[in-house]
């Protein structure tokens, strides 16, 4: 059973310092995904990664993908109050051909203070 | 070209009463997914549908909750005699048939349906 593990699984920054969420998986898949989640709302996409070595980066949020760790990144730069949310990774069950079923982490809430 | 489209955002059933979530997705999507959120939690896979066919169920409670999505209209989760614990929030997402780059591989979700079972 493919098993997705987030750490922290809460981080409370500070504006303007550097952070990292840590997502592991434990057997091999072939697409990962970052999920942003504000209370009471839907998952925004951020990120998929779709090979090892895969970098992606959008404004303070930077994601990577090491399929061999079986490990992805999210990288948070200078931290910004709207990133106030709560950050899932979901892993893609391989072998399910072109569809995608995810595991998806416990999340990890980051909450920005002053 | 509209999202993910579920309905009703929010539902409030007294126990033993059934439940009926709507979703239809994304225009050019053939595949549907249902997950549960659960409070605090991460969502869990449900069911997994295209038009007229359950492909994968294998995380849908075995008892009183069934899933469908027919030729025409939208794809409905059905909850019979519902109880507390099923009180959560119910998302469904869609993908296009042949992902292909980035955006072809990426899930979409709707805006979630919350279950509150009284």
């Amino acid at each position: 059973e493919l098993k997705v593990e987030q750490n922290p699984l809460f981080l409370s920054m500070q504006e303007g310092k550097n952070y990292t969420i840590y997502c592991n998986y434990s057997t091999t898949s072939d697409r990962l995904y970052w999920y942003r989640q504000d209370p009471g709302k839907s998952l925004e996409s951020l990120f998929v990664l779709l090979s090892n070595g895969a970098v992606k980066q959008e404004g303070r949020l930077m994601a990577s993908l090491d399929t061999k760790a079986r490990l992805s990144t999210l990288h948070i730069t200078a931290a910004v109050h709207d990133l106030s949310a709560t950050y899932f990774c979901a892993v893609n069950i391989i072998n399910t051909g072109t569809a995608s079923k995810l595991t998806f982490g416990t999340g990890t809430r980051l909450q920005v203070t002053l | 070209n509209a999202g993910v489209m579920q309905n009703p955002r929010h539902l409030v059933r007294r126990r033993g009463q059934e439940a009926r979530l709507r979703c239809s997705p994304m225009k050019g999507h053939s595949h549907v997914y249902w997950y549960r959120q659960l409070p605090e939690e991460g969502l869990k896979f449900m069911v997994y549908l295209q038009k007229e066919n359950i492909i994968d169920e294998s995380g849908m409670p075995k008892e009183r909750f069934s899933a469908e999505f027919p030729k025409e209209g939208p794809s409905i989760l059905r909850i019979q005699q519902v109880v507390r614990g099923d009180s959560a929030a119910y998302f469904c997402a869609s993908s296009p048939p042949n992902p292909v780059g980035d955006s072809g591989n990426t899930i979409y979700f709707g805006e979630g349906s919350w279950l509150t079972v009284v």
